[in-house]
């Protein structure tokens, strides 16, 4: 069975670049999901997808950050324009997954992020 | 607020001795708890989850975790670690603000297993 897809797997941009990731989750997995991990900490939801819509963007930088999983299948986040403090690793993940499940979650190998 | 702790920021032990990652929870209703590990420029790996049931939880790789609620901890251990475990733990708590929930991800505990 095939693994979470990311890509690119490293970018370094410059502040005020746009940037964006994208993510192609397991077949058949529902639920998709975007992390932000920085360096020394656990990660953090940025937001997550049932199909096509959003049930959680609570922590997403509405501002700057936007999402989309336009066929329910591959998603791309997008970061403009972007800070020093974006610096980190975008995790994608997904899941099957419906309301009040505790299924868990497979991640992708991640995006590392360098913003200089 | 939902949450769980990693007291220790690094965890050292010798290959062939046991292997304890810490983590406590607070949640309020029923706590669901996982660990997961990453290894170096990989993404996080599920290795074990308590839903309900017993409080001695079996996951992959020779890991288990014990339930605590008296103490609220889910630690994670092994009998015999190798130096192949030299990883990143993480331990989550599913926080069920909505129907949906999600992970609230301890900040890590990193393990170093020596020869």
């Amino acid at each position: 069975e095939a693994g979470v897809a990311q890509s690119p797997r490293y970018k370094i941009i410059e502040k005020r670049q746009s940037v964006a990731f994208w993510c192609n989750p397991i077949s058949g997995h529902a639920t998709l999901y975007w992390y932000q991990q920085i360096l020394g900490q656990g990660p953090k939801l940025l937001i997550q997808f049932q199909n096509n819509g959003v049930v959680d963007d609570s922590q997403l930088p509405k501002d700057r950050f936007s999402a989309e999983r336009l066929k329910g299948v591959d998603s791309t986040l997008k970061i403009q324009p972007a800070k020093l403090e974006d610096s980190a690793v975008y995790l994608c993940a997904s899941s099957l997954v419906t309301s009040g499940s505790l299924n868990e979650q497979f991640f992708g190998p991640g995006t590392r992020l360098t913003v200089l | 607020a939902q949450s769980v702790a990693q007291p220790e920021d690094q965890v050292n032990v010798a290959e062939g001795n046991p292997l304890t990652v810490k983590c406590t929870y607070s949640v309020s209703g029923n706590p669901y708890l996982f660990w997961y590990v990453q290894y170096p420029n990989r993404g996080l790996q599920f290795l074990l989850k308590y839903i309900t049931g017993d409080n001695l939880v079996k996951g992959s790789y020779g890991f288990e975790a014990e339930f605590n609620k008296s103490q609220t901890s889910f630690h994670l251990k092994k009998p015999s670690a190798l130096v192949s475990d030299s990883a990143l733990y993480f331990c989550a708590v599913r926080v069920l603000t909505d129907s949906w929930g999600k992970l609230q991800f301890g900040a890590g505990t990193q393990v170093v297993v020596t020869p």
